[in-house]
């Protein structure tokens, strides 16, 4: 299986402030990657599919790059309504895995 | 507007077995894979597996193979989840995905305890 390794396990921003999520794949993903945000007590919601495209009504402070193992999920001009976990998945090949995710708080 | 609704909460016995549902609506339901996808309490996300609504194909995690039986009835547009023998580390919050993993069920919390 391909493992992906989320960093950090937990993020404290200010408002306004630009913060960056890594994940690493344990191989080569060739970009399928998508990012997620989930709140508490909700579902997950796409945010970011093929390591950089931006899902329908998603804000353009979101922005993902990245290729080959190392994979990263930006949001500038950080928000309240931005605190949650986020995780990133890898559906490059079978079994699709998860990160751990990440938790961000407002400072 | 495309809805994924799951059944409710499962509170269920050890060794016995429990079928949650996803009804969709809004989107040809025989043409989008269907996924399952379990989080347990304070843990992070695990790919259970698909389904093809339109010919009841499935492809399964290796992890869940015996566990989970995914199936779909094209005529109420709804997929289903049994989970057999359960245990539990079975309990856990269970998520329905369309093919994309662009639109998301509420999710079902299924708890197992004598």
């Amino acid at each position: 299986d391909i493992q992906m390794t989320q960093s950090p396990a937990s993020l404290s921003a200010s408002l306004g402030e630009t913060v960056t999520i890594e994940c690493r794949a344990s191989e080569d993903i060739y970009n399928g990657l998508a990012w997620y945000q989930q709140k508490p007590g909700k579902s997950p919601q796409l945010l970011i599919y093929n390591a950089n495209s931006l899902h329908t009504g998603v804000p353009s402070r979101f922005s993902g790059s990245g290729s080959g193992t190392q994979y990263s999920l930006k949001i500038n001009s950080l928000q309240s309504e931005d605190v949650a976990s986020y995780f990133c998945q890898q559906y490059y090949d079978y079994p699709y895995t998860f990160g751990a995710g990440t938790k961000l708080e407002l400072k | 507007q495309v809805q994924l609704q799951q059944s409710g909460t499962e509170l269920v016995k050890p060794a016995s077995s429990v079928k949650i549902s996803c009804k969709a609506s809004g989107y040809t339901f025989t043409s989008n894979y269907m996924h399952w996808i379990r989080q347990q309490p304070g843990n992070g996300l695990e790919w259970i597996g698909w389904i093809y609504p339109g010919n009841g194909n499935t492809k399964y995690n290796q992890k869940f193979d015996g566990k989970a039986t995914l199936t779909a009835d094209k005529s109420s547009s709804t997929a289903y989840m049994q989970l057999s023998s359960l245990t539990s580390e079975d309990s856990a919050v269970y998520f329905c995905a369309r093919k994309y993993f662009d639109y998301w069920g509420q999710g079902v919390m299924v708890t197992v305890s004598s």
